[in-house]
């Protein structure tokens, strides 16, 4: 299996546009983790789907910020307007079994940098 | 709510040498905790993780860790530091709290391994 596949690696974008990172999970996996890391703030997850259906959103920093799971394969984390304070990198991880497991598999992140 | 500490921003060892990482834990009830590993520019990685049984854990690598619970600790160890080895050291517990099954990450350690 490739792993997880997070696109694009890297973004550069000026405040107040529109920014959506994308994720492939590893096939089979059934929960799906959206981390965000900052040297501040550390790793935080943002929100977690666990068959497609969002179970804590409850680490998504305001409305500006939204995620979807439209299937299996596929995720979105969209940050409409973005704002200099959200330059970070994105981390999507997956997993079979979720927390309980413990083993997530991160993709390489995307690195966002908001002008 | 769950949460992990990890006292030591970095650790500085010699290649040969043994090396601890520390983390200490708060949970209420039993607690899952896990070690990742993160690269430069990578995804973190599973190391190793601590559910129930014996109170040291092999991972991968060559690391281990060992569950204490009188002092709520769970160290990362390994024998013989390699200069591969150098890398950001995530501890995480589950949280289970608030109707949530998620990871919390610690704040890091650097450890670095000077040949």
């Amino acid at each position: 299996d490739a792993g997880v596949i997070q696109s694009p690696r890297h973004e550069v974008t000026e405040m107040g546009q529109e920014v959506t990172l994308r994720c492939k999970p590893i096939s089979g996996h059934d929960y799906l983790f959206w981390y965000r890391q900052t040297m501040m703030r550390g790793l935080e997850l943002l929100i977690y789907f666990n068959n497609n259906v969002p179970i804590d959103d409850s680490g998504m920093p305001e409305d500006r910020f939204s995620a979807k799971m439209p299937n299996a394969s596929f995720s979105t984390l969209k940050i409409q307007p973005s704002e200099p304070r959200d330059s970070a990198v994105y981390f999507c991880a997956s997993s079979h079994g979720g927390a309980s497991t413990g083993e997530l598999f991160f993709g390489e992140g995307s690195r966002l940098t908001v002008l | 709510a769950q949460s992990v500490a990890q006292p030591e921003d970095q650790v500085n060892v010699a290649e040969g040498n043994p090396l601890t990482v520390k983390c200490t834990y708060s949970v209420s009830g039993n607690p899952y905790l896990f070690w990742y590993v993160q690269y430069p520019n990578r995804g973190l990685q599973f190391l190793l993780k601590y559910i129930t049984g014996d109170n040291l854990v092999k991972g991968s690598y060559g690391f281990e860790a060992e569950f204490n619970k009188s002092q709520t600790s769970f160290h990362l160890k390994k024998p013989s530091a390699l200069v591969s080895d150098s890398a950001l050291y995530f501890c995480a517990v589950r949280d289970l709290s608030y109707n949530t099954d998620k990871l919390i990450f610690g704040t890091g350690t650097r450890l670095q391994v000077f040949p």
